[in-house]
């Protein structure tokens, strides 16, 4: 069955520290790949993108994600979190084939919480 | 990006009710998804829609549950009869052909007593 996995469900840190979260997808052939953030009570917004060309992406707010295709993932990356990057980080995957019908397919969810 | 307007944000129905969340897309966006949202998982598609057309249902459940999208107006998506497994958060999104990005609502927060 189509999947995207994300392993971390929940994550503390400390503002400045380093952010790593995994995503992996289980589709062959080629993908579009998108990190998603919703802010508490808020809708979900693109971070970042990755549809074709250099696998390091970079997004809004200082995050990036880097497309490795032989480990099927494209994990999220930020150097040093902000207590304003509290939220829930949705990884999601789009098949890009002739039938493909443009939906994606979301993980569910890692929920971040950056303490001062 | 406030150009995906859905209503009602919260909902409240009785079992046995219907309910009808309403979603209208981005301007200048033709395609229009339907996900839901239940606590502690991700977000699970239900829906593709253009207009007067459904382009892809694999994801809503076999009874209760339809979409349209009129020539005119919103799109609906319709819960007949509910039931307290339907409270759930509803998404609405919007894209363009074949970009693969979509641009979300705020959400439609159904709770079903």
């Amino acid at each position: 069955a189509q999947s995207v996995s994300q392993h971390n469900h929940h994550v503390i840190l400390s503002e400045a520290a380093s952010l790593e979260l995994g995503c992996n997808y289980s589709y062959g052939g080629t993908v579009n790949l998108f990190w998603y953030v919703q802010y508490p009570g808020q809708h979900l917004q693109l971070l970042l993108k990755y549809f074709s060309g250099d696998p390091l992406v970079k997004g809004i707010k200082g995050f990036e994600a880097e497309f490795i295709k032989s480990k099927f993932s494209f994990n999220l990356r930020k150097p040093s979190v902000q207590w304003s990057d509290t939220a829930e980080y949705f990884c999601a995957v789009r098949r890009n084939y002739g039938g493909a019908t443009n939906k994606l397919i979301f993980g569910t969810g890692t929920l971040l919480a950056v303490q001062p | 990006n406030a150009g995906v307007m859905q209503n009602p944000r919260h909902l409240v129905r009785r079992r046995g009710q219907e309910a009808r969340l309403r979603c209208s897309p981005m301007k200048g966006h033709s395609h229009v998804y339907w996900y839901r949202q239940l606590p502690e998982e991700g977000l699970k598609f239900m829906v593709y829609l253009q207009k007067e057309n459904i382009i892809d249902e694999s994801g809503m459940p076999k009874e209760r549950f339809s979409a349209e999208f009129p020539k005119e107006g919103p799109s609906i998506l319709r819960i007949q009869q509910v039931v307290r497994g339907d409270s759930a958060a509803y998404f609405c999104a919007s894209g363009l052909a074949n970009t693969g990005e979509l641009f979300f609502g705020e959400g439609s927060r159904l709770t079903v007593l």
